[in-house]
């Protein structure tokens, strides 16, 4: 079964620390990987998308890495601010081989909390 | 509307009642998705649209329906609410499920609690 581990499960930092979040899977045949921010009774909100070939890629404080070897990924995020405190979601795409549509595995999240 | 609109925002609805959430999107994303989220949980599909006019299941569908007349709309349906079926409900749409974008734009949910 395809499955989606994030950790820590939550975490709490002070604010302008970095923090790094991490995601393991198991999903096969893999098409890409995901982080979403979910803000407190907000829907979640994409950060970074990668592909096979891409190891890492950037969105502002957000550098999000990938090791496809491994099937791991983590999020970094650098010099974090308040407003970062939400839910942070790892979401793997799997590759339906016969009618090229893909499927999404969601793990269950990171709480992370800035804390002044 | 800009990207993904749910109504209503919230409910409170009594057990075996029906309700129809719905959903709009103004993006002509070709797939759409209904998920659910619960403490603990994650994210969980419900049904899913890969274009107008086709429907299937998710990871879990009992209890649910739903219908994909055009491209903007995918409504939910539960038609006798239970408790259980008290949670988060997010509508997603993608541009492309053949590039594996599935679920890429999230609305901003509705919060059901059946009673």
């Amino acid at each position: 079964k395809n499955q989606v581990e994030q950790s820590p499960q939550s975490l709490i930092i002070l604010e302008g620390k970095n923090c790094t979040l991490q995601c393991n899977y198991t999903v096969s045949p893999f098409s890409n990987l995901r982080w979403y921010k979910q803000d407190t009774g907000r829907g979640p909100v994409s950060l970074t998308i990668m592909t096979f070939s891409e190891n890492t890629k950037s969105n502002g404080r957000y550098t999000a890495t990938l090791d496809a070897d491994t099937k791991q990924s983590s999020l970094h995020i650098t010099a974090s601010q308040l407003s970062d405190s939400a839910s942070y979601i790892c979401v793997v795409s799997e590759r339906e081989m016969n009618s090229g549509y893909s499927t999404l595995t969601f793990g269950k999240g990171t709480m992370l909390l800035v804390s002044p | 509307i800009a990207g993904i609109t749910q109504a209503p925002t919230s409910q409170i609805l009594a057990a075996g009642r029906r309700m129809t959430l719905r959903c709009t999107q103004d993006m002509r994303h070709n797939a759409m998705y209904w998920y659910r989220q619960d403490l603990g949980l994650g994210l969980r599909l419900i049904h899913y649209s890969n274009t107008a006019g086709t429907t299937g299941k998710g990871e879990v569908p009992d209890g649910y329906s739903v219908s994909r007349a055009n491209t903007d709309d995918f409504p939910l349906t539960l038609a006798s609410a239970v408790p259980s079926q008290t949670s988060v409900y997010f509508c997603a749409s993608s541009d492309s499920p053949e590039r594996g974008m599935r679920g890429a734009f999230f609305g901003q949910g509705t919060r059901l609690t059946v009673v």
